[in-house]
């Protein structure tokens, strides 16, 4: 298997532009999240799906952010408008079970930088 | 929630034994301890869960008392390559465990 795959590897965007991240699951995993990670606060929990369909989304930072799941398959995190604070390491992690407690594999990120 | 408290930072020399506590006062008795390592410009990877006494796989040792307030993730023999951040977290494998966070974790760095 492949592995989580995230694309793209890296993003560098003016502030105001629209930012779309992707991610394929490992196969067979009913379970998505996305996050988020930088030097001041670490890794912190975006949004979860548990068989396609949104669980937790509190982590979000504001309505800027959006995410969805159209299949089992696929994710996007979108951020429109963009602002230089979403610059970070965004990751993706799939579970093969709907748990966060589960075993979490995580895809190798995309690294957004907002000017 | 239950929240977890690790040293911010380790230094370890090559062919040491490296132990890495975490504190989790308020842990629940449904919940599970999990450690994953991350090393630079990678995702985190899961290391090791237990939910009592002792867990050993191929990579590691994670020890845990019978109060399960804290637990101690051992590391035989370090070598450079096991440089990298360790975060503790702890939280229920069954549904609605939503809110686990993994926080900074321990940088552990490794010494020739």
């Amino acid at each position: 298997d492949a592995g989580v795959i995230q694309s793209p590897r890296h993003e560098v965007t003016e502030m105001g532009q629209e930012v779309t991240l992707r991610c394929k699951p490992i196969s067979g995993h009913n379970s998505l999240f996305w996050y988020r990670q930088t030097m001041m606060r670490g890794l912190e929990l975006l949004i979860y799906f548990n068989n396609n369909v949104p669980i937790d989304d509190s982590g979000m930072p504001e309505d800027r952010f959006s995410a969805k799941m159209p299949n089992a398959s696929f994710s996007t995190l979108k951020i429109q408008p963009s602002e230089p604070r979403d610059s970070a390491v965004y990751f993706c992690a799939s579970s093969l079970k709907g748990s966060l407690a589960n075993e979490q594999f995580f895809g190798p990120g995309t690294r957004l930088t907002v000017l | 929630l239950a929240k977890t408290t690790q040293p911010i930072s380790m230094d370890s020399y090559e062919g040491q034994e490296v132990n890495i506590t975490c504190s989790h006062n308020n842990i629940a008795t449904n919940d599970y301890i999990t450690w994953y390592q991350q090393f630079p410009s990678q995702g985190p990877r899961f290391i090791i869960q237990g939910y009592k006494t002792k867990v050993t796989n191929e990579v590691a040792s994670l020890f845990i008392p019978a109060d399960r307030k804290s637990s101690t993730l051992s590391l035989p023999r370090v070598s450079l390559s096991d440089t990298a951040v360790y975060y503790c977290l702890v939280g229920d494998r069954g549904a609605g465990s939503y809110q686990l966070t993994f926080g900074k974790g321990t940088k552990l760095s490794v010494i020739p």
